[in-house]
């Protein structure tokens, strides 16, 4: 069964520190997101990405953050200078067609220090 | 208001009963909805899309009610294995965005 796969599974980075976080969507799907999860908080929308664009970025998202879709294949956040509070767990999807149900991938924990 | 808001619960639930519990949305223009289970520090897992029909898969229904703006999920002959996060989502077309509500804690017990 096709699945989204995320790497790495944990990374632990010094605060400062840029991170990339990679993601290989299921291979027919054309709609990509990242997502975080706080420790005990709610799933947070972090952007929607289709035909090599942003369609949405919440306020989260902001400078710090990027993704890029740089292959084909691959669909990474980079987080340039992260700090204490990026801490989280990042998950990727994917989706077929808009509306569609979306697949996670199993998530990077990002562990700032 | 939050785009999606659920009951964080918990609803304790003993093994072989019925559990029922709503999600609302605040935006109109959300076109598809689905369940969502989460365990413990996993990612989410489609449990169920919700049809404007209502719909079910095995022991769960989902249903949609636009007018009022909810879903619910219903469990019926709850499992032990059922215990987990349930996540209600809605999609909207305008970004592509899926929006996920805080999620409501379900706990079977023996």
């Amino acid at each position: 069964e096709p699945e989204v796969t995320q790497t790495p599974s944990h990374q632990v980075t010094q605060m400062g520190q840029e991170v990339i976080l990679r993601c290989v969507p299921i291979s027919n799907h054309l709609y990509f997101y990242w997502y975080r999860q706080i420790l005990g908080q709610k799933v947070e929308f972090l952007v929607s990405f289709y035909n090599n664009e942003i369609s949405e970025k919440s306020e989260i998202f902001d400078d710090q953050f990027s993704v890029e879709r740089p292959d084909g294949s691959n669909f990474t956040l980079k987080i340039r200078s992260t700090k204490l509070e990026d801490s989280a767990m990042y998950f990727c999807a994917s989706m077929r067609a808009p509306g569609t149900e979306a697949f996670f991938g199993q998530g990077t924990r990002l562990t700032v220090v | 208001r939050k785009e999606v808001e659920q009951d964080p619960g918990p609803f304790n639930v003993p093994e072989g009963a019925t559990v029922a519990f709503n999600c609302t949305y605040s935006n109109s223009a959300s076109q598809s909805f689905f369940w969502y289970r989460q365990d413990c520090r996993k990612e989410p897992k489609l449990l169920m899309s919700v049809y404007s029909s209502g719909n079910e898969d095995g022991r769960f229904t989902a249903q949609l009610n636009r007018a009022s703006q909810y879903i619910s999920l219903l469990i019926r002959d709850s499992k032990l294995s059922d215990s987990a996060t349930y996540l209600c989502v809605a999609f909207k077309a305008a970004g592509n965005k899926l929006t996920f509500g805080g999620g409501t804690r379900v706990l079977v017990k023996p």
